[in-house]
């Protein structure tokens, strides 16, 4: 039973160039969750999707950030011309309905 | 916006000692829950509670839902040295759709 695999573990990108952090809920979940962690903080939520619909998208920011869970494939979290401040842990979670969430290992988003 | 407290930010304790970490609100949740992440990892689930006053247990680790509502608690007996890493209390509290709410976190350190 593989738990819930995002890719790329580490990414690396320039300022202004975009990032796609991917996420594949474990088998049999159809919600996900992506949170940010910053060092030495709490996870902090940004966006529920179900398939094909974005549930609540109130932790994410309004410019440069988009989600999406598609019918077929991973839920795709996208950072458009990144900046600096954007450096941080990335995780998704999901759940088989709405709790509990299980998490991935996460993107580590680095910002040159 | 709807915080979690844990504190201290850090505990040291000696392999085989008990040790127990609590977790407050100002306002009301509906479910706790409890992580624990290590280095370069994501979050893995320890306990999950989902009644006010209820009293779960996973091997040496025992958690409670407040009777208030307003906080949680985690208890690990007899430590043991792969007991070390963050653990983070999160909640959900009434009309937050799911989004788990998270605290800072404590880390543990246990020697030997």
């Amino acid at each position: 039973n593989a738990g819930v695999m995002q890719n790329p573990r580490h990414l690396v990108r320039r300022r202004g160039q975009e990032a796609r952090l991917r996420c594949s809920p474990m088998k049999g979940h159809s919600h996900v969750y992506w949170y940010r962690q910053l060092p030495e903080e709490g996870l902090k939520f940004m966006v529920y999707l179900q398939k094909e619909n974005i549930i609540d998208e109130s932790g994410m920011p309004k410019e440069r950030f988009s989600a999406e869970f598609p019918k077929e494939g991973p839920s795709i979290l996208r950072i458009q011309q990144v900046v600096r401040g954007d450096s941080a842990a990335y995780f998704c979670a999901s759940s088989p309905t709405d709790q509990p969430q299980h998490f991935g290992d996460g993107t580590r988003l680095s910002i040159l | 916006g709807q915080q979690l407290n844990q504190s201290p930010q850090s505990m040291f304790i000696q392999e085989g000692e008990d040790v127990s970490m609590n977790c407050t609100s100002s306002s009301i949740f509906n479910t706790w829950l409890w992580y624990k992440q290590d280095p370069g990892e994501g979050p893995v689930l320890l306990i999950a509670l989902y009644k006010a006053g209820e009293l779960t247990s996973n091997g040496r680790l025992t958690a409670q839902f407040g009777i208030t509502r307003k906080d949680s608690f985690l208890n690990i007996s007899a430590s043991i040295p792969s007991d070390v890493g963050i653990y983070f209390c999160a909640g959900i509290y009434t009309g937050a759709n799911s989004k788990l709410t998270f605290g800072k976190g404590i880390t543990l350190s246990v020697r030997p």
